[in-house]
Formats: structure tokens, C-alpha cells, sequence
């Protein structure tokens, strides 16, 4: 069977601080990765995602990037938070073809001060 | 373009009474469509996927879904809700020729004893 993690489960960051957020994925190869964030009362924001190594596409103009440096493991970075980078950062992963459903990792709670 | 409106953002019932939850879809092609639970400070947890195959849909946890392509809808029922239902749901479309799922705004389940 397939799992999904992530880490940190919580992070509290100064303004102005580095970032990454690490997702990596167990049982399967060459997935499609996703990151997603999801601000307080809000709903899910795709972020980037990515259907190889090196392949990344972003959704969403921002303060943040994404790198995919092995098949399986998928990082989201920024030089300098913001604010606004504050909220719930969700990873996700599907097969490379056929089925578009997505399988979602525990979350990283990301608050910037 | 596809696009998903939730019609309530949130939801009460008593413990055992039904539960719907209201989604209304807009998609260009053959959507998939997905409803995904989201206990607090959890990942998203798939609850059941509608692909074309049959317009009733049956998830885990007693719950099911009926797609009415006249009326763009795909709600989300349940004959007797439990306390642990109490969670934020999602409906979510996602087309063929996209990457991303699109998704509501997401609607608050709160289970009364």
C-alpha cells in the first residue's frame, strides 16, 4: 500500500526565515506530486505540482518554490516568509496515468510571526 | 473553466438524524467529482469518487453521493450521522485535461448529542 508523509507536523517561523517542508511518498513510483495550501476558513489553493523529477509547474504566482530532487520525495522552500505564507500546507500524490484521484498527506501547520 | 460552490458553509444535525451536504458543479467536459472529509488539523481523507460508471456513488462511512447531471449537482448523504462525522467536507471537480482539482469551499459538519 501506498503512504504519505510530511514534516514537520508544526512549524513557527520569524518573518523573514527560511522554509522547507518536506513530503515524500512510499509505494509507488513516479507519482504526481502536489502541494496545496489552505488558509484559516478557507478553502484548498494548488500550489505546484509535478509529474517527474526535476518537473515542476506552478499554480499560483508567490513567495514560494517547489523542487522535486527524487521521484518520491517532493520539498516546498522559501528564502524569506511572509505573513501571509502562514497556514496549512498540504501534500498530495495520484498515479501518473489513469485516475485523477488524489491522496493527501497529515498536513504541515505553518505560522509565520 | 470547472467550478465547485458549496451551498452551505456550515451544517448542524442531532446524532442520527440525516446529514446532506449540497454541491453544485460547473465543468466544461465529463468531470470526476469527489467529496473529501477533513478532520481538524488532519489531512484530506477521500470519501468517495463519481467517475460516469453510476450515478450513485457509495463511500466509506455510510456515506453516498448522487450525481444529477441536469440539475449539476453532487450531494453528499447519510442516513444517521455519528458525533465522529463532525468534520469539514469538500466537494472537488476535476476535469480530464486538467492537473488540479478544483475545489468548494468546504462546508462544517457539526454533530449535536
Amino acid at each position: 500500500s501506498q503512504t504519505i508523509h510530511q514534516w514537520p507536523a508544526t512549524l513557527v517561523q520569524p518573518v523573514g526565515s527560511p522554509l522547507s517542508l518536506e513530503c515524500t511518498v512510499e509505494g509507488t513510483s513516479n507519482p504526481n506530486l502536489y502541494w496545496y495550501r489552505q488558509a484559516a476558513g478557507r478553502g484548498l489553493q494548488l500550489l505546484f505540482y509535478s509529474v517527474g523529477i526535476g518537473q515542476i509547474s506552478s499554480e499560483v504566482p508567490q513567495n514560494l518554490s517547489a523542487s522535486r530532487p527524487q521521484d518520491r520525495q517532493f520539498i516546498l522552500s522559501s528564502k524569506k516568509l511572509l505573513l501571509s505564507d502562514s497556514g496549512f500546507y498540504l501534500c498530495a500524490w495520484s498515479w501518473s496515468s489513469g485516475t485523477d484521484t488524489q491522496y493527501f498527506g497529515p498536513g504541515t501547520r505553518l505560522t509565520v510571526l | 473553466a470547472q467550478s465547485v460552490t458549496q451551498l452551505d458553509s456550515h451544517v448542524s444535525v442531532s446524532e442520527g438524524t440525516p446529514v446532506l451536504l449540497r454541491c453544485n458543479y460547473s465543468s466544461s467536459y465529463s468531470p470526476s467529482l469527489f467529496w473529501y472529509v477533513q478532520h481538524p488539523n488532519k489531512g484530506l481523507q477521500l470519501l468517495l469518487k463519481y467517475t460516469s460508471a453510476a450515478t450513485l456513488v457509495k463511500g466509506i462511512n455510510g456515506f453516498e453521493a448522487e450525481f444529477k447531471k441536469s440539475e449539476t449537482s453532487f450531494h453528499l448523504t447519510k442516513p444517521s450521522a455519528h458525533m465522529s462525522d463532525a468534520a469539514e467536507y469538500f466537494c472537488v471537480v476535476s476535469e480530464v485535461r486538467r492537473r488540479a482539482l478544483t475545489f468548494g469551499s468546504g462546508t462544517r459538519l457539526q454533530v449535536q448529542p
